[in-house]
């Protein structure tokens, strides 16, 4: 079983639409956990990190659930500019996994 | 600044040769990692240093030697390449922040290797 596992999609959604991805890990150890964005043939990029309460950020929300073990990212009101591969990372410390990552395709 | 840069951007490499990707961050960040990306597998950690002089071993890191002799640069070794290590490689560095946000990973742009 992977550490870090993701739906890879991809997800193709119109302009406007509200898209969620998931995100499990299996180290109950893992202290922090952030999302990451990769634009074809470009380095990742952090998206943003997640708190256990939950935040947002414009139109992105994460949310964490360490019982479950599950992570998760809601776009809303997607843009063309949010077409890319979203991966989920989990880190003990300074070591971190990433998940193989969930493609979005958004639509004129 | 020029955050983490890496050399070469492409590399073909024949079975048998050897070469070093290079990686050189200018943030005086402790932390610095070699990854490689596979399709359909995410980024593996290859290796990693907590700082100069202090080295050790991540998921996948047979065929591939590293040394961290200063803060700012990490080389990567092939030893003797195989078409198995055709991939995107990406340096990242990064420092404890002391919150959430802590070991956000900076990415250099990658270097796309293949070997024939």
């Amino acid at each position: 079983r992977k550490e870090v596992e993701q739906d890879p999609g991809p997800f193709n959604v119109p302009e406007g639409a509200t898209v969620a991805f998931n995100c499990t890990y299996s180290n109950s150890a893992s202290q922090s956990f952030f999302w990451y964005r990769q634009d074809c043939r470009k380095e990742p990029k952090l998206l943003m990190s997640v708190y256990s309460s939950g935040n947002e950020d414009g139109r992105f929300t994460a949310q964490l659930n360490r019982a479950s073990q599950y992570i998760s990212l809601l776009i809303r009101d997607s843009k063309l500019s949010d077409s890319a591969t979203y991966l989920c990372v989990v880190a003990e410390g300074f070591k971190t996994i990433f998940g193989a990552g969930t493609r979005l395709f958004v639509k004129a | 600044n020029a955050g983490v840069t890496q050399t070469p951007k492409f590399q073909v490499l024949k079975t048998g040769q050897s070469m070093t990707l290079q990686c050189a961050q200018d943030m005086n960040h402790e932390y610095m990692s070699w990854y490689r990306q596979d399709p359909g597998m995410g980024l593996r950690l290859i290796h990693y240093s907590v700082g100069a002089g202090i080295t050790d071993q991540g998921e996948v890191p047979n065929g591939y030697n590293v040394s961290r002799s200063t803060t700012e640069d990490f080389p990567l070794r092939l030893l003797s390449a195989a078409p198995s290590q055709t991939s995107v490689y990406f340096c990242a560095s990064s420092y404890d922040q002391g919150q959430d946000t802590s070991y956000e990973q900076y990415f250099g742009p990658g270097t796309r290797l293949t070997v024939t």
